[in-house]
């Protein structure tokens, strides 16, 4: 079980806007920055969001990220095949002393 | 380009030891031995665990709950090569592991929040049940 809780899968049709959320505690998404990781198929993972809702340079500006109290979401517009991936969202934890992730989503485009 | 090369993995008995070393290079603007930097593990078919991390000058030390007592994290500065000694090791110990590097920190502050930035192409770790 993950400290931080996303949902284990979504899907959406092409061009249309899907949401990943991930839900933690005070200890961590409540205190301190969530970041965003994209793994494609067979590939390490890649920043996709840092500090709750910046872009990396080369990273679309479908993509982007928000956070309220003790959650945090993704959010991607105009969906296409490409972004089929898992999606992973990390932050640190004071209880633990830890970086901690979520379970992971798996994004299908319809 | 940064590049974190990842090697030492293998197939290891329940019980054994292994030395997961990654060679950092590339790095602009500031050296390796300014950058924090952490291992995460992936299990087939699972997802990302956080292992270990450590500060730049080595004397701050992190480790998930799953690692605690049966690893350790170290670095070299002068070679540019981060170290993970893991011992004890067990069937769910099977993994990929993926050297990461943590986002410049210009102050301790930010190192709770600093990105993930770059992964290294990862090394995969068998440990047969």
């Amino acid at each position: 079980q993950s400290v931080l809780t996303q949902p284990p899968s979504v899907s959406e049709a092409p061009r249309q806007r899907v949401t990943i959320s991930c839900s933690g505690s005070s200890s961590n998404i409540g205190s301190y920055a969530v970041n965003w990781y994209q793994q494609l198929p067979g590939k390490p993972p890649k920043l996709l969001i840092y500090y709750n809702d910046l872009l990396p340079s080369g990273v679309s500006d479908r993509f982007s990220g928000s956070k309220s109290g003790s959650s945090a979401s993704l959010a991607i517009s105009g969906l296409r095949s490409e972004d089929e991936a898992d999606y992973y969202c990390a932050a640190w934890d004071d209880r633990l002393n830890a970086w901690v992730f979520g379970g992971g989503t798996k994004l299908t485009v319809l | 380009e940064v590049q974190l090369v990842e090697s030492g993995g293998g197939l290891v008995q329940p019980g054994g030891s292994l030395r997961l070393s990654c060679a950092a290079s590339g790095f602009t603007g500031f050296p390796f031995s300014r950058y924090a930097m952490h291992w995460v593990r992936q299990a087939p078919g699972r997802g990302l665990e956080y292992v270990s991390g450590i500060s730049t000058s080595g004397d701050n030390k992190y480790y998930g709950d799953s690692v605690k007592g049966t690893v350790t994290i170290s670095r070299d500065n002068s070679r540019n090569t981060l170290y993970l000694q893991m011992g004890s090791l067990r069937p769910d110990d099977t993994a990929v592991y993926y050297c990461v590097r943590q986002g410049f920190c210009a102050n301790t502050n930010c190192y709770k929040s600093r990105e993930f930035d770059y992964w290294g192409q990862g090394t995969l770790v068998t440990v047969p049940s």
